[in-house]
């Protein structure tokens, strides 16, 4: 079974440090990986892709890989209130498909 | 800019009753799935269409159908509820792998069911 894990939090950090986000997944031959932000009762919103080993940034948004001990991260600097949101990790799992940590809930508070 | 959209967004069934989830996207995608989430379970695949014609099982597919109606619409099928279903239920949609890659999906806003 392929599986990919994520801390469920919370994770609570003070307006404008920087939020760390972590995830783990078993299947090696895995080729791509998201982030996806979710509000309470809205559906996934994908904020940052990345397929390469090494730092990807977009914005606020640093998504980082490693292939070699099968980690994602994702970094949220200058954290504001309203980043306060479940952030899912999502790995590739096959011909189109992508299978889904549990998610971890970010508090950012003032 | 609809994107994908999901009907009906509430919906309470008693259980033994039957419903059809519908679901539709206008951005031209060939890849179409049926998730749904529970607390503390995160999002798992119920059934996914990797283009039109096809239909594939996923992680949870007991109790559920789909149909592939055309390349826009996608449904979901509960033939005879049961209180385990209570779930949101989202849609999705993707393009087609490329070189190993995948553009990740676009999601619908969701069903929101209870089984009682």
């Amino acid at each position: 079974q392929k599986e990919v894990e994520q801390n469920s939090g919370p994770l609570s950090v003070p307006e404008g440090a920087i939020a760390s986000l972590n995830c783990t997944y078993s299947d090696r031959v895995s080729q791509s990986f998201f982030w996806y932000r979710q509000y309470s009762g809205k559906s996934p919103e994908l904020i940052m892709s990345i397929y390469s080993n090494g730092d990807k940034e977009d914005g606020r948004f640093t998504a980082q890989l490693n292939k070699a001990s099968q980690y994602v991260s994702l970094l949220i600097r200058d954290s504001q209130p309203s980043d306060s949101a479940t952030y899912l990790c999502a790995v590739s799992g096959g011909y189109n498909k992508l299978i889904f940590g549990a998610g971890t809930r970010l508090a950012v508070h003032p | 800019n609809a994107g994908v959209t999901q009907t009906p967004k509430f919906q309470v069934l008693k259980t033994g009753q039957s419903m059809t989830l519908q679901c539709a996207q206008d951005m031209n995608h060939n890849s179409m799935y049926w998730y749904r989430q529970d607390p503390g379970m995160g999002l798992r695949l119920i059934y996914y269409s990797a283009s039109e014609g096809t239909t594939d099982k996923g992680e949870v597919p007991n109790g559920y159908n789909v149909s592939r109606l055309n390349k826009r619409e996608f449904s979901l099928r509960l033939e005879s509820a049961a209180p385990s279903q209570t779930s949101v239920y989202f849609c999705a949609s993707s393009e087609v792998w490329f070189s190993r890659a995948n553009y990740g999906y676009t999601f619908g806003s969701g069903t929101r069911l209870t089984v009682v």
